[in-house]
């Protein structure tokens, strides 16, 4: 079945260092990708998402870009601040005969940000 | 912003007691989600809901498992019997249309539940 694997954290940045949170995946069709980030105490929100192959998504300073030729997603932003200290989590989505919107998402990453 | 709010934001309980989450999901959505994370281990789906029944379930969602949207404006998750396994975050969701691409899902806060 689909699946997404992405690093195990935590991950811990200084201030102004660059990130990259690598996710990979397993699908049999041509999924949609998603980001999420959970701040602390708070739900799931879209970080950024992209389509198709090649498409980038963007969002906050985050970028990511879909490479179907490796089945990556990876996360990346040049320069962390300590208020992007979060969990992200990969995900991905398939419509199963034109049904629901179930994501299925990695373990999460948790990012560390130190001033 | 609209919201989608769930209580209680942690829920202890007994095991084999039964046991209802809570989700207001945002208000012109049509479509609402359960899932859960077990700590450590990965969010997963259980349940999608639309016009009233159940559009698609996980092979978690067994028959402990129920929804319902008693009113319009609540989506409640019950489980008949918890389980010490059932202990997890749960996430409610609610998005405008199917396919995530173009309509996102909004996720609540989630309700910690812990069986003890």
């Amino acid at each position: 079945g689909d699946s997404v694997t992405q690093m195990e954290g935590p991950v811990t940045l200084s201030e102004e260092a660059f990130l990259t949170i690598n996710c990979t995946y397993t699908a049999t069709g041509y999924p949609s990708l998603f980001w999420y980030v959970q701040y602390p105490g708070e739900g799931l929100q879209l970080l950024l998402k992209a389509t198709k192959a090649d498409d980038k998504g963007s969002n906050k300073g985050f970028e990511a870009t879909y490479r179907k030729e490796t089945t990556s997603f990876h996360l990346e932003k040049g320069s962390v601040q300590v208020s992007d200290s979060a969990v992200y989590f990969c995900a991905l989505s398939e419509i199963y005969g034109g049904a629901t919107n179930k994501l299925i998402f990695g373990t999460g990453t948790l990012l560390a940000v130190q001033p | 912003e609209p919201e989608v709010t769930q209580t209680p934001s942690h829920q202890v309980t007994q095991m084999g007691q039964e046991v209802i989450l809570r989700c207001v999901p945002i208000s012109n959505h049509l479509y609402f989600y359960w899932y859960r994370q077990i700590l450590g281990q990965k969010v997963e789906f259980l349940v999608s809901f639309y016009n009233n029944e159940i559009s698609e379930k996980s092979e978690i969602f067994d028959d402990q498992f129920s929804v319902e949207r008693p009113d319009g404006s609540n989506f409640t998750l019950k489980i008949r019997s918890t389980k010490l396994e059932d202990s997890a975050m749960y996430f409610c969701a609610s998005s405008k249309l199917t396919g995530e691409a173009s309509s996102p899902l909004h996720f609540g806060n989630g309700t910690r539940l812990t069986v003890t």
